[in-house]
C-alpha cells in the first residue's frame, strides 16, 4: 500500500497567517490526491481535489500544488474557522490510503 | 440537496456481526461509486473499502484490514449502500462515514460529499 506522509503533524498559528501543510507519498501518484478538513465532532470536508483544483464552494484562500511524490497544501491567511485537522488521501491506486493529519491550532 | 444519512450503528460483541445503510438523496445515486471510511476515536481517517457504479461492474475494492470480513453493496433502487461487517473486533470500533465518489461522472476520484457518520463500538 502507498504511505502517506504529512507534516507537520501539528501547527501552530495566528489569524492572517500564511500556512503550508505537505503530504509525500510513498510513490508517484501522478496528481491523484485530495485534501480534506476535518473539524471536531464533524465530518471531513473536500477541500482540494486532483492536486490542485479548488472544490466549488471552498474559499480561495485553500490552494494545492505538487505532482508525484510532493504535494501541499496552502492557506494564504488563516481565517477563525480554519482551525481544524487537515488529511490528504491518495486515490491512485487501491487501498486508497490517508495521510496521519495535520491539527492546526491558535496560537 | 445532495444528502447521505449513515443509520445502524451500536455496540456489538466481538465476533458478532453488524450491517451499516448509507441512504442518499439528492442526486443519481445509481451513477456514483461509494465508498466507506472510518475513525477510531482519537486517531486519524482510514479508507474502508469501495463499490463502482453498476455501469462499472457494481465491483468492490477493500483495506488490507477488513478484507474479507466486511462487504459492500448496493441498492440502486433504494438509494442504499450498505456495509456488512462480520467477525468484528475491538479493533472495528469507530465512527463510520459513506461517502459519494463522482468519479463516473466527472472523471476524478474524490469524496465530495460526507454523511454525518455512525459510531459503532466493538466490545465484550
Amino acid at each position: 500500500a502507498i504511505q502517506m506522509t504529512q507534516s507537520p503533524s501539528s501547527l501552530s498559528a495566528s489569524v492572517g497567517d500564511r500556512v503550508t501543510i505537505t503530504c509525500r507519498a510513498s510513490q508517484g501518484i501522478r496528481n491523484d490526491l485530495g485534501w480534506y478538513q476535518q473539524k471536531p465532532g464533524k465530518a471531513p470536508k473536500l477541500l482540494i481535489y486532483a492536486a490542485s483544483s479548488l472544490q466549488s464552494g471552498v474559499p480561495s484562500r485553500f490552494s494545492g500544488s505538487g505532482s508525484g511524490t510532493d504535494f501541499t497544501l496552502t492557506i494564504s491567511s488563516l481565517q477563525p474557522e480554519d482551525f481544524a485537522t487537515y488529511y490528504c488521501l491518495q486515490d491512485y491506486n487501491y487501498p486508497f490510503t490517508f495521510g496521519q493529519g495535520t491539527r492546526l491550532e491558535i496560537k | 440537496e445532495v444528502q447521505l444519512v449513515e443509520s445502524g450503528g451500536g455496540l456489538v460483541q466481538p465476533g458478532r456481526s453488524l450491517r451499516l445503510s448509507c441512504t442518499a438523496s439528492g442526486f443519481t445515486f445509481g451513477d456514483y461509486a461509494m465508498s466507506w471510511v472510518r475513525q477510531a476515536p482519537g486517531k486519524g481517517l482510514e479508507w474502508v473499502g469501495f463499490i463502482r457504479s453498476k455501469a462499472y461492474g457494481g465491483t468492490t475494492e477493500y483495506a488490507a484490514s477488513v478484507k474479507g470480513r466486511f462487504t459492500i453493496s448496493r441498492d440502486d433502487s433504494k438509494s442504499i449502500a450498505y456495509l456488512q461487517m462480520n467477525s468484528l473486533k475491538t479493533e472495528d470500533t469507530a465512527v463510520y462515514y459513506c461517502t459519494r465518489d463522482p468519479r463516473n461522472v466527472v472523471g476524478v476520484d474524490m469524496f465530495d460529499y460526507w454523511g454525518q457518520g455512525t459510531l459503532v463500538t466493538v466490545s465484550s
